[in-house]
């Protein structure tokens, strides 16, 4: 079955305390991106990754990292996590972006993060 | 730059009534539009999406769309309302194709 998946889909956390969020798809997708769901503010995107080995700023990146070493992953990285990242976070792929067309994104089930 | 701006956070409809979810964009390019639904404790799914040609879109479930660019909107219908549309909807832009912009999301319950 062609699916992104996330891992955990829970998480509660301390201040301070490493964390990496997983991403996976097998649809041999290019493009990924993280998001960030909060109420009232929809979902905005934190990293994308346009091929491997390739990454960029989204809207809100300040306290995450990302890195792309294959095409199936793009792990989401806190390094030190603070309370105001407690949000649902939202991994999807498509098959390739370009100004000529549009592929939909997939989304992941999401991960719910607590930081106390 | 580009932006979205869904009107009304919370819109409640009787079961057979018309759905009406609001969207208004900008975008210095011209846009692609999409409305994505999401169920609850799922991720988001693609209903519809216009990148260019025929100005109104239809989607799954019943759903389509009308891009009016003198209107700057992308307004989400659906004729008749079924329980199970009960979501929240999410209207985005991409102006480069790149990148995903998302209007905050419009809650839709179904009254029975």
């Amino acid at each position: 079955e062609a699916q992104v998946t996330q891992n955990p889909r829970y998480l509660i956390t301390v201040t301070g305390k490493k964390l990496t969020v997983t991403c996976s798809q097998n649809m041999n997708h290019e493009y990924m991106s993280w998001y960030r769901q909060d109420p009232g503010l929809g979902l905005r995107q934190i990293y994308y990754s346009m091929n491997v080995e390739v990454t960029d700023k989204g809207d809100v990146p300040e306290g995450y990292k990302v890195s792309r070493k294959e095409k199936r992953n793009f792990p989401l990285i806190l390094e030190s996590p603070s309370p105001n990242q407690t949000s649902l976070y939202f991994c999807a792929s498509s098959k390739d972006v370009s100004l000529s067309s549009y592929n939909e994104q997939f989304f992941g089930p999401g991960t719910r993060l607590t930081v106390l | 730059a580009q932006s979205v701006t869904q009107l009304g956070s919370h819109v409640s409809v009787s079961e057979g009534a018309l759905v009406l979810l609001r969207c208004n964009y900008s975008s210095s390019v011209p846009p692609y539009l999409f409305w994505y639904v999401q169920y609850p404790n799922q991720g988001l799914q693609l209903l519809l999406k216009y990148t260019t040609g025929a100005t109104l879109v239809k989607g799954i479930n019943g759903f389509e769309a009308e891009f009016k660019k003198s209107e700057t909107s992308f307004h989400l219908t659906k004729p008749s309302a079924h329980m199970s549309d009960a979501a929240e909807y999410f209207c985005a832009v991409s102006g480069s194709a790149r990148q995903l912009t998302f209007g905050s999301g419009t809650q839709l319950t179904v009254l029975p």
